[in-house]
């Protein structure tokens, strides 16, 4: 069983506060590391898509970093901003299928 | 770019009643489409990839004859929930794949499905 973790569940944060949280994935057979942002009603958005151990990627003030070895990857929220109100997923992809296997995500609420 | 509609976005029917959900890419074809579903404080499950012009994929746990899947063209595919039990309320729903070398899935705004 292919298990994805988030944590923290749920984060509520001030406005200019910087906040990261975490993806935890198998280490073994890993392909991709997706993260996507999904507002409420709305339709979820690819943020990144992550291949390489050591891999950074960043969009803006959002930007995330893998380690395949050790199954983690982490997203980083600078200067949070209320646009930033979300539920932040990540998804994992190993070399043998193409389902995406998905974390139950982290909502993150900024106030202003 | 990469735009996927779904239709409805909400719908509450009777038990024993059937739903159809529809998937749509709107701006680039997409020769396989994935069908998700989300029960509360829950992770989206895959329940089964589409592909078009052939049968769709199940996940194991998830009875095909009840989840009708139809990929009839590039840029379509259809969920069809037969004969709806309450069990069956949930929130579904589909992506569509660009195929290239990262693979990215796009997702529409799913479908909140009420079965009286």
């Amino acid at each position: 069983i292919l298990n994805v973790e988030q944590s923290p569940q749920s984060l509520h944060v001030q406005e200019g506060d910087s906040t990261n949280f975490t993806c935890s994935f198998p280490s073994s057979n890993f392909y991709a590391l997706h993260w996507y942002r999904w507002e409420t009603a709305k339709s979820p958005e690819a943020l990144f898509v992550m291949t390489l151990n050591g891999d950074e990627k960043k969009k803006g003030r959002i930007s995330a970093t893998l380690n395949t070895k050790e199954g983690y990857s982490y997203l980083y929220i600078k200067g949070s901003q209320p646009e930033d109100s979300a539920t932040y997923l990540c998804a994992f992809l190993n070399q043998a299928g193409t389902a995406l296997i998905f974390g139950k995500g982290t909502t993150l609420s900024v106030s202003s | 770019g990469a735009v996927v509609s779904q239709h409805p976005s909400r719908v509450i029917c009777k038990s024993g009643t059937s739903v159809k959900i529809e998937c749509r890419s709107l701006d680039f074809q997409a020769t396989t489409m994935f069908w998700y579903r989300q029960f509360p404080k829950q992770s989206l499950m895959l329940m089964a990839t589409s592909n078009e012009g052939s049968k769709a994929t199940y996940e194991q746990g998830v009875e095909k004859d009840k989840f009708l899947i139809n990929h009839a063209s590039l840029t379509l595919s259809t969920l069809t929930v037969t004969s709806a039990h309450p069990e069956d309320s949930s929130f579904y729903i589909c992506s569509a794949r660009v195929v290239g070398a990262t693979d990215t899935q796009y997702f529409g705004p799913g479908t909140r499905l009420t079965v009286l």
